[in-house]
């Protein structure tokens, strides 16, 4: 089945900076990679996501990119803030409905 | 629109105890997941409905979990006997078919 491995668990970050979280897969058959933060005591949110026929896609201060070749895919977060502190996990759809989860990042920015 | 609706919240049992949670999804959506998210793991997928039938329960521990959802909306998810490596965050999501999970609060449940 499909594994996904994420990197860093923890990230500390000065307010104003950029976060980089990065993911890899095991299964070259998944084509849909979302992104979720999760706050204290919180269900997991959708922030964005990435369809495997697109390298590269944005929301504001959000992007997330793609290697289907080497089988990783990024989230980039620019101008943190305070806010942005939280668990972000990365996953991977093995199958329809099937979401594969990273073991997640624990983003700190730091005023 | 009102989200995915979870309860308890928390929940504390003794070990060999039974315990079930509950979970209202969004209207219309006729996809239904249980996840276990244990503290500093992603969440792991449980069971997943359609409508009301199983689409998949394949990492459901099945000789003490057990899931339903018997009219295709709201679903319970039981633990009978519990065991200390229960304790967890347990989510329910749902979504439209083949479209974006919406997650619920989640129940944490302590088993002591």
């Amino acid at each position: 089945g499909e594994n996904v491995e994420q990197h860093p668990s923890t990230l500390s970050v000065q307010e104003g900076d950029s976060a980089v979280i990065k993911c890899t897969y095991s299964d070259s058959a998944s084509n849909y990679f979302p992104w979720y933060k999760q706050e204290l005591g919180k269900g997991p949110q959708l922030i964005i996501d990435i369809r495997s026929n697109v390298g590269e896609k944005k929301d504001q201060r959000i992007a997330v990119t793609l290697n289907k070749t080497a089988k990783h895919f990024s989230l980039h977060i620019t101008e943190t803030q305070p806010e942005d502190s939280a668990v972000y996990f990365c996953a991977a759809w093995e199958s329809w409905g099937k979401l594969q989860f990273g073991a997640g990042t624990q983003v700190v920015v730091t005023p | 629109e009102a989200g995915v609706a979870q309860s308890p919240r928390y929940k504390i049992i003794e070990k060999r105890q039974s315990v079930a949670f509950w979970c209202n999804p969004i209207s219309g959506h006729a996809t239904l997941y249980w996840y276990q998210q244990i503290l500093g793991q992603g969440p792991k997928l449980l069971i997943q409905f359609q409508n009301n039938g199983v689409v998949d329960d394949s990492q459901l521990p099945k000789d003490r979990f057990s899931a339903e959802r018997l009219k295709g909306i709201d679903s319970t998810l039981k633990i009978q006997p519990a065991k200390l490596e229960d304790s967890a965050v347990y989510l329910c999501a749902s979504s439209p078919p083949h479209e974006e999970q919406f997650f619920g609060p989640g129940t944490r449940l302590t088993v002591l």
